[in-house]
């Protein structure tokens, strides 16, 4: 069975830029998380998709980041504009359902210069 | 809001010796999750907990609930160098699994 797929793996770019990054969940997870993954901290929750609509995003910082799930499947986590304080792994996972284990994709390292 | 916190934030032992890390949570947690973490890699699920009290082994690993919800523990029986790594816990309190990871606790094993 394939994993969750992430890409990119690396991104760097200057503060005020944009970014977006890409996730293709298990294939029949319906459950979709996005996780910021500061260096030394444990993983927190920017936002979680049922199918394709958003369970919770109160930790999103709404006024620079976005996500949509398109069709319930692959989704992306754009930043615009981008701040020092963003750089971190972005971390996408996936479940069957709400009240599952979640699978972890390898993440995308960025960096804000 | 809801806070899950870790200790101790680091353990270094010798191959052999035993490892507990512990994760508190300022309310009543649904159920919890623990999470390794190698390093340079993602989060790697381990278990579920969700009854109070409850108690689970995996093989070297046990892993334990505490009876008001609020608290658990990991203990590794004689840590081996494959055990390398941070390992996270992660408490819910919603009805959508919405988790909440504590710091972690990185744990360095020398042979």
């Amino acid at each position: 069975e394939a994993g969750v797929a992430q890409s990119p793996r690396y991104k760097i770019i200057e503060k005020r830029q944009s970014v977006a990054f890409w996730c293709n969940p298990i294939s029949g997870h319906a459950t979709l998380y996005w996780y910021q993954q500061i260096l030394g901290q444990g993983p927190k929750l920017l936002i979680q998709f049922q199918n394709n609509g958003v369970v919770d995003d109160s930790q999103l910082p709404k006024d620079r980041f976005s996500a949509e799930r398109l069709k319930g499947v692959d989704s992306t986590l754009k930043i615009q504009p981008a701040k020092l304080e963003d750089s971190a792994v972005y971390l996408c996972a996936s479940s069957l359902g709400m009240s599952y284990e979640q699978f972890f994709g390898p993440g995308t390292r960025l960096t804000v210069l | 809001g809801q806070q899950v916190m870790q200790i101790p934030q680091y353990q270094h032992v010798q191959e052999g010796e035993d490892f507990t890390t512990y994760c508190n949570s300022s309310t009543t947690l649904s159920n919890i999750q623990w999470y390794k973490q190698r390093p340079g890699g993602h989060p790697v699920f381990l278990i579920q907990l969700v009854k109070s009290g409850e108690v689970k082994k995996q093989k070297r690993l046990t892993f334990q609930f505490g009876e008001a919800k609020k608290n658990s523990s990991l203990h590794i029986t004689a840590t081996q160098t494959t055990d390398v790594g941070t390992y996270f816990c992660a408490g819910t309190t919603g009805g959508y699994n919405k988790l909440i990871f504590g710091a972690g606790t990185r744990l360095a094993v020398h042979p």
